[in-house]
């Protein structure tokens, strides 16, 4: 199995610019879960999916954040308009109920300048 | 609101030597789950161990243990014979066994193994 496939890697961008991350879960997986890290909160839920409907998205910050999931196989978490402190490394993880365990992308590097 | 505590921000031990980390939780549920995260430097979340907590059997992957006290809401990781490989940052998270499968997780430990 491929595991969870995030992209881009890096991002970098300005301020104001529209930023979409992109993630595709382990295949048959059916939680998926953004998460977002910082040096100065740790780890923090941002939303989580079942079955590809959003069920608690309370950790997205402002508005300005947005994330869908239009089929099993691929989520993506828009940014609109960025600003700098959206700078961080975006995870995108997906587990199955048996499992009781998230297994994560590489990350993206969010730089927004 | 469950919030996981892990009170070691840096640790440092010698190749070969075995190493304990620290972990405190509070909950009010009677079922869940504990992790054990590491990431190295390329950034990648890897899972290391998992605990179920209505298995009192603590436990085990290889080099790595847990010592899992649910009074006292206390769940260390044990690396033994260290190696170099071993260096990353370590997360303990917690999840709920029922409902809602969000990890929450401590602020980590950033573990350094010296040649």
């Amino acid at each position: 199995d491929a595991g969870v496939i995030q992209s881009p890697r890096h991002e970098v961008t300005e301020m104001g610019q529209e930023v979409t991350l992109r993630c595709k879960p382990i295949s048959g997986h059916d939680y998926l879960f953004w998460y977002r890290q910082t040096m100065m909160r740790g780890l923090e839920l941002l939303i989580y999916f079942n079955n590809n409907v959003p069920i608690d998205d309370s950790g997205m910050p402002e508005d300005r954040f947005s994330a869908k999931m239009p089929n099993a196989s691929f989520s993506t978490l828009k940014i609109q308009p960025s600003e700098p402190r959206d700078s961080a490394v975006y995870f995108c993880a997906s587990s199955l109920v048996s499992t009781r365990g998230a297994f994560f992308g590489q990350g993206t590097r969010l730089t927004v300048v | 609101a469950q919030t996981v505590t892990q009170s070691q921000p840096e640790m440092s031990v010698q190749e070969a030597e075995t190493v304990t980390l620290s972990c405190t939780y509070d909950t009010s549920e009677n079922n869940y789950y504990l992790f054990w995260y590491k990431q190295p430097p390329s950034r990648q979340m890897i899972l290391v161990i998992r605990q179920e907590a209505y298995k009192q059997q603590n436990a085990t992957e290889n080099r790595f243990s847990v010592n899992f006290q649910k009074a006292a809401k206390s769940f260390s990781l044990k690396i033994s014979d260290s190696q170099l490989g071993d260096t990353a940052m370590y997360f303990c998270a917690f999840m709920k066994a029922q409902g809602a499968q969000k990890l929450v997780f401590g602020q980590g430990t950033r573990l350094t193994i010296n040649p």
